[in-house]
C-alpha cells in the first residue's frame, strides 16, 4: 500500500525558498504515476501547486508558476518542491499526493492517496 | 480563472440524505472528483470521474453529473460523514489541470 510523508522546515520567512521533500514507500516511483504537491492555507479551501510524472514532466498552477520548481528524484523515490520569495500568503499545510490517473489531460487527474500534511508558517 | 462553486454548508439529521453540489462552466466537458476531509487530517478520494467509488468507501456515498452540476449524495447519513468536502476539476482545455471547490461544511445534527 503505497505512503507518502511529508518533510521539511515548518519556518521559513519572507522573501526566503520554502522546501519541502514527500517520501513514497509503497510503491517505485520510476513505475508510473504523477505525483503533486496540494497547498491548504488555515481555515480556508485546497489549493494545487503542481505535478510531475516519474519521468520529469511538470505541470504548474498558472497562478504559482513563476516561483514553483517540482523535481523527482527516483534514485530515493522522492519528490520536492521549492516555492521561492515567500510570503505570509504562503502559510499553509502542504501535502504531497498520488495521481494515479496516469495521462495529462485536462480533467482526467486526481488524488489518492494523500500525506498527513505538514504545516509551514512563513514568518520573520 | 476558472471557478467550481458549492454551497458553504449543508445541514442534515442522521439517516437522511445528504446532497452536496459543485457548479462549474466545464463540468459538462470535463470529470469530477470529491474528497472527505475531517478536521485535522488529509483529504480523502471518495468518488472519481464523476460517479465512482473507490474500494473501501462505503456504498452510502455516490456521484452524479447533469449539465454544468455535479452532485455528491450521501444516503443514510451517519454521524462519523461530518466534515468538509471538496470537488475537483479542470477548465475545458489543456492539458493537466485541476481546480478544487471552495469546500462545504456537511453537519450532522
Amino acid at each position: 500500500q503505497v505512503q507518502l510523508q511529508e518533510s521539511g522546515p515548518g519556518l521559513v520567512k519572507p522573501s526566503e525558498t520554502l522546501s519541502l521533500t514527500c517520501a513514497v514507500s509503497g510503491y517505485s516511483i520510476s513505475s508510473g504515476y504523477y505525483w503533486g504537491w496540494i497547498r491548504q492555507p488555515p481555515g480556508k479551501g485546497l489549493e494545487w501547486i503542481g505535478s510531475i510524472y516519474h519521468s520529469g514532466s511538470t505541470y504548474y498552477n498558472p497562478s504559482l508558476k513563476s516561483r514553483v520548481t517540482i523535481s523527482v528524484d527516483t534514485s530515493k523515490n522522492q519528490f520536492s518542491l521549492k516555492l521561492s520569495s515567500v510570503t505570509a500568503a504562503d502559510t499553509a499545510v502542504y501535502y504531497c499526493a498520488r495521481d494515479p490517473s496516469g495521462g495529462a489531460a485536462a480533467g482526467s487527474n486526481w488524488f489518492d492517496p494523500w500525506g498527513q500534511g505538514t504545516l509551514v508558517t512563513v514568518s520573520s | 480563472s476558472y471557478e467550481l462553486t458549492q454551497p458553504p454548508s449543508v445541514s442534515v439529521s442522521p439517516g437522511q440524505t445528504a446532497r452536496i453540489t459543485c457548479s462549474g462552466d466545464a463540468l459538462p466537458k470535463q470529470y469530477a472528483y470529491w474528497y472527505q476531509q475531517k478536521p485535522g487530517q488529509a483529504p480523502v478520494l471518495v468518488i472519481y470521474k464523476d460517479s465512482e467509488r473507490p474500494s473501501g468507501i462505503p456504498e452510502r456515498f455516490s456521484g452524479s453529473s447533469s449539465g454544468t452540476t455535479v452532485t455528491l449524495t450521501i444516503s443514510g447519513v451517519q454521524a462519523e460523514d461530518e466534515a468538509d468536502y471538496y470537488c475537483q476539476s479542470a477548465d475545458s482545455s489543456g492539458t493537466y489541470d485541476v481546480v478544487f471547490g471552495g469546500g462545504t461544511k456537511l453537519t450532522v445534527l
